[in-house]
């Protein structure tokens, strides 16, 4: 089946640096993706939207220019979570749009710890 | 915002079947009904999905309530790697491009060897 690959698995950085997630459709073209965060006990609350080759859309609250996303191809979309604070620790999640019965598949989250 | 409503959290007893429900009132007649569950520290992965009639695949069964109102999902026989938060989600499938996954808070379902 359709396959997202998400790395790091975990991060920890320090607070005002930036760090990159990157999510990878291994056997398909994913011309959407999704990011989520999961915060601890908390349910998956979606980011924003990345399509290919056009600007993200972010959700209403989400700063674009401090969660920068890149989908610059139909195989590789990046979460830049920039000057990050302890507040940005969370589980982040990329999802992309399959087509089939199964909808969606997910990557397998980015625990990140800002210290 | 999620248009279902799950209890927060189940129990069950290993090798015994676990009926998961979910109402969603407020279902379109576009809506279908997929479920997706999530093990603790990993992403979600898809369960099952219908639109009006029960459904059957190797990992669960999906019964619809006639007025759609409603749906369980059933798991014949749980065991512990059956331990996670299950979504029920609507998805309506004619939004195309626009659509996105929004997810409820889930019922966490904890198995008792």
């Amino acid at each position: 089946g359709a396959v997202v690959s998400q790395h790091p698995s975990w991060v920890i950085c320090k607070s005002g640096t930036s760090v990159k997630i990157e999510c990878r459709s291994l056997d398909f073209q994913a011309t959407t993706m999704f990011w989520y965060r999961q915060f601890p006990k908390q349910s998956l609350m979606l980011m924003a939207t990345s399509n290919e080759g056009s600007k993200a859309t972010h959700e209403q609250g989400v700063e674009k220019d401090k969660f920068l996303i890149n989908h610059a191809s139909l195989t590789l979309s990046t979460l830049t979570v920039t000057s990050a604070h302890p507040e940005d620790s969370s589980f982040y999640i990329c999802s992309a749009r399959v087509g089939g019965p199964n909808g969606y598949t997910f990557g397998s989250g980015t625990r990140l710890t800002v210290v | 915002d999620a248009k279902t409503t799950q209890p927060n959290s189940m129990e069950s007893n290993e090798e015994e079947p676990v009926h998961l429900p979910c109402n969603h009132s407020t279902i379109s007649g576009t809506d279908y009904i997929h479920w997706y569950r999530q093990l603790p520290s990993q992403g979600p992965e898809y369960v099952i999905h219908g639109l009006t009639s029960n459904v059957n695949n190797r990992m669960a069964s999906l019964a619809i309530a006639e007025d759609r109102k409603s749906s369980t999902l059933i798991l014949h026989r749980a065991t512990l790697r059956d331990a996670a938060v299950y979504y029920c989600i609507l998805r309506d499938l004619t939004q195309g491009g626009s659509e996105k996954l929004v997810f409820g808070k889930g019922t966490k379902l904890t198995v008792n060897p």
